[in-house]
């Protein structure tokens, strides 16, 4: 069965600090790894996609995440954070042969950036 | 603009009474989904369709049944047999090729009273 697992429920950084929100995945065979980002009372925002290649892969609003197969984990990474940041963010993952089916995703970090 | 709508954003429903909740898209995408989100779980999925007049039950559909008459909508109605409502619904589509991103509405959340 496909899970993914987000092991820290929050996490807390000062601006212009790096951020990491951790994730890791199973899936049987080859994965698709997605990172959403979700604003109070709003539906989820696409941030980036892993599908093959680059294991660093880099989204929307400078932020990027690193694939990690050994480890099965795709961390999302920021290098300075930003007080706007401050959101709930879902890792979601499937299969690479099962187009169209939907998307697992974890149980969501929320993110907390002080000024 | 291209996207998902929900509609209503917010619904009421006293107990026992069902509920249809609205999702239309104007992306053409094959495929429609519908998650429930609760504070502490993230995202379930309830139902899912890659084409019209057929979909598949997700991992919590009891309670819950969709249709699929149009590419465009795929609306969720929420039954009396549903013993905990109360959450924030989301309505999404894709392609069927490829990666398939999701792209997601706005939710509607139901509270039933």
């Amino acid at each position: 069965a496909q899970s993914v697992a987000q092991p820290e429920d929050q996490v807390n950084v000062a601006e212009g600090n790096p951020l990491t929100v951790k994730c890791t995945y199973s899936v049987s065979g080859n994965p698709y790894l997605f990172w959403y980002v979700q604003y109070p009372n709003r539906g989820l925002q696409f941030l980036l996609k892993y599908i093959t290649g680059d294991n660093l892969v880099k989204g929307s609003y400078g932020f990027e995440a690193e694939f990690n197969k050994s480890q099965t984990s795709f961390h999302l990474k920021k290098p300075s954070a930003l007080v706007s940041d401050s959101a709930l963010y879902f890792c979601a993952v499937r299969r690479a042969n099962q187009a169209g089916t939907a998307l697992i995703f974890g149980k969501g970090t929320t993110l907390s950036v002080s000024s | 603009d291209g996207g998902i709508t929900q509609s209503p954003k917010y619904l009421f429903r006293k107990e026992g009474q069902n509920v249809t909740l609205s999702c239309e898209q104007n992306l053409n995408h094959d495929a429609m989904y519908w998650y429930r989100q609760d504070p502490g779980q993230g995202l379930r999925l309830i139902y899912y369709s890659q084409i019209v007049n057929d979909f598949q039950k997700g991992d919590i559909a009891e309670g819950y049944s969709v249709s699929r008459e149009k590419k465009e909508s795929f609306p969720l109605t929420v039954t009396s047999a549903q013993k905990n409502p109360t959450a924030f619904y989301l309505c999404a589509s894709s392609t069927v090729a490829g990666a398939n991103v999701l792209t997601f509405g706005a939710g509607s959340r139901l509270t039933v009273l």
